[in-house]
């Protein structure tokens, strides 16, 4: 069963915009993590977020967390063409460390 | 490094057929995973092990069976191939104790027919 579920399902944006995609989860978390998925290809990990933490950046990520929502929200700024892929929240809760994978965001940037 | 590598890259299988998928990791990671992944549904988890000498099932393991051969390597076994274990196959590695990011393979793409 799924921990996860991201919205919306699938993102359709012009290069250059920033492309926001969110995560709701069920029970209480130990961390968040997104994960980035091309065409094809295995997953990437983006980012890793803990439950005391409100808000976490890598370059063009910014990812925050609302624990009391039980939500996350990945933003992707200034969106490139590259940037299209399928995004995927995953959650580890309990004592367990393996995390537990949504559907995923379908991400199109158009050039 | 090489990171996760996964072999075959495609497959074809007819129902009742058997074949193993193998998977290995450079990283030293003590823990690996199959993951099967289906449009609609994300990557649901088959079996784990989380280090050397063991394995344990996760949320779709029927079907199934999964070697731990050391360290470096763990392989997927279909026995008997049923049109439903069309899919595709994801490896992933990470650490036990953090960080806890997963590394994963490029996948079997699997037909069963």
């Amino acid at each position: 069963s799924q921990q996860g579920e991201e919205d919306p399902q699938a993102l359709s944006i012009q290069e250059g915009e920033n492309a926001t995609m969110n995560c709701s989860y069920k029970t209480s978390i130990n961390n968040l993590q997104w994960y980035r998925q091309n065409s094809g290809r295995g997953l990437v990990h983006l980012i890793l977020i803990r439950s005391n933490e409100r808000e976490k950046h890598s370059g063009r990520l910014r990812v925050t967390l609302d624990t009391s929502k039980k939500s996350s929200s990945l933003l992707i700024t200034a969106s490139r063409a590259a940037d299209t892929a399928s995004y995927f929240c995953a959650t580890a809760s309990g004592g367990s460390y393996i995390p537990t994978f949504g559907r995923g965001t379908s991400l199109i940037v158009h050039p | 490094n090489a990171g996760v590598t996964q072999t075959p890259k495609f497959q074809v299988l007819k129902t009742g057929q058997s074949m193993t998928l193998q998977c290995a990791q450079d990283m030293n990671h003590n823990s690996m995973y199959w993951y099967r992944q289906d449009p609609g549904m994300g990557l649901r988890l088959i079996y784990y092990s989380a280090s050397e000498g063991t394995t344990d099932k996760g949320e779709v393991p029927n079907g199934y069976n999964v070697s731990r051969l050391n360290k470096r390597e763990f392989s997927l076994r279909l026995e008997s191939a049923a049109p439903s274990q069309t899919s595709v196959y994801f490896c992933a590695s990470s650490e036990v104790r953090g960080p806890y990011e997963q590394y994963f393979g490029p996948g079997t793409r699997l037909t069963v027919t």
